[in-house]
């Protein structure tokens, strides 16, 4: 079965302090490994799409990275607007998805 | 339209009652899912279309929840008499094939009272 856990569940930065988000995924044949946004009352926002280890994507102050068994989305001097929840999904058979990380970036 | 539409936004029933919440995927898109999520929690998958072929309903927690799109385009996911831990948010989604990142609507808000 596939499954998808991250962490931290939360992180409270503040602004301007770097960190990252964990993401461990076991798939069966992974197809692709995707970051979305979350804010609250809100469906989830795409983010990025990694397909193979190694593969690296950016936007903005985000960098998300991949490799066999895990991926990480890297924060780059978070402005308080990044605060929201990060969800990671895994594509094997369907998209599955982590509990999400809540991040708090304070002023 | 230019996103995923999910109607109504909110929806109370009392426990019992059947509902039915709609989804109009962005136009095109072949696959279209149905998660469950709780409140702090991901979400949690209950079914996939592939037009309008119902392939996975492996996540749907009991029979009382039926998935269709009968014209391979809008999905209606009903629940029959619900109970009162149905109440989550549910939430569609649709690609434009099987491994490209699938686009969310607002989600249904069902509370069960």
């Amino acid at each position: 079965e596939d499954q998808v856990t991250q962490s931290p569940e939360a992180l409270r930065l503040q602004e301007g302090e770097s960190s990252s988000l964990n993401c461990s995924y076991t798939v069966s044949g992974l197809r692709g490994l995707f970051w979305y946004r979350q804010d609250p009352g809100k469906g989830p926002e795409f983010l990025f799409t990694l397909y193979s280890a190694g593969e690296e994507k950016e936007k903005e102050r985000l960098k998300a990275t991949l490799t066999k068994k895990e991926s990480f989305l890297h924060i780059t001097a978070p402005k308080p607007e990044d605060s929201a929840t990060y969800l990671c999904a895994s594509y094997g058979q369907n998209f599955v998805f982590g509990p999400g990380t809540r991040l708090s970036v304070l002023p | 339209g230019a996103g995923v539409s999910q109607s109504p936004r909110y929806k109370v029933a009392k426990r019992g009652q059947d509902v039915a919440l709609r989804c109009d995927p962005i136009s095109g898109h072949v696959s279209l899912f149905w998660y469950q999520q709780a409140l702090g929690q991901g979400p949690e998958f209950l079914t996939y279309f592939q037009n309008e072929a119902q392939l996975d309903k492996s996540g749907l927690p009991s029979d009382r929840f039926f998935a269709e799109r009968p014209e391979g385009s809008v999905s209606t996911l009903k629940i029959q008499r619900t109970q009162q831990e149905d109440s989550a948010v549910y939430l569609c989604a649709s690609n434009k094939q099987y491994n490209t990142e699938a686009f969310f609507g607002q989600g249904t808000r069902l509370t069960v009272v």
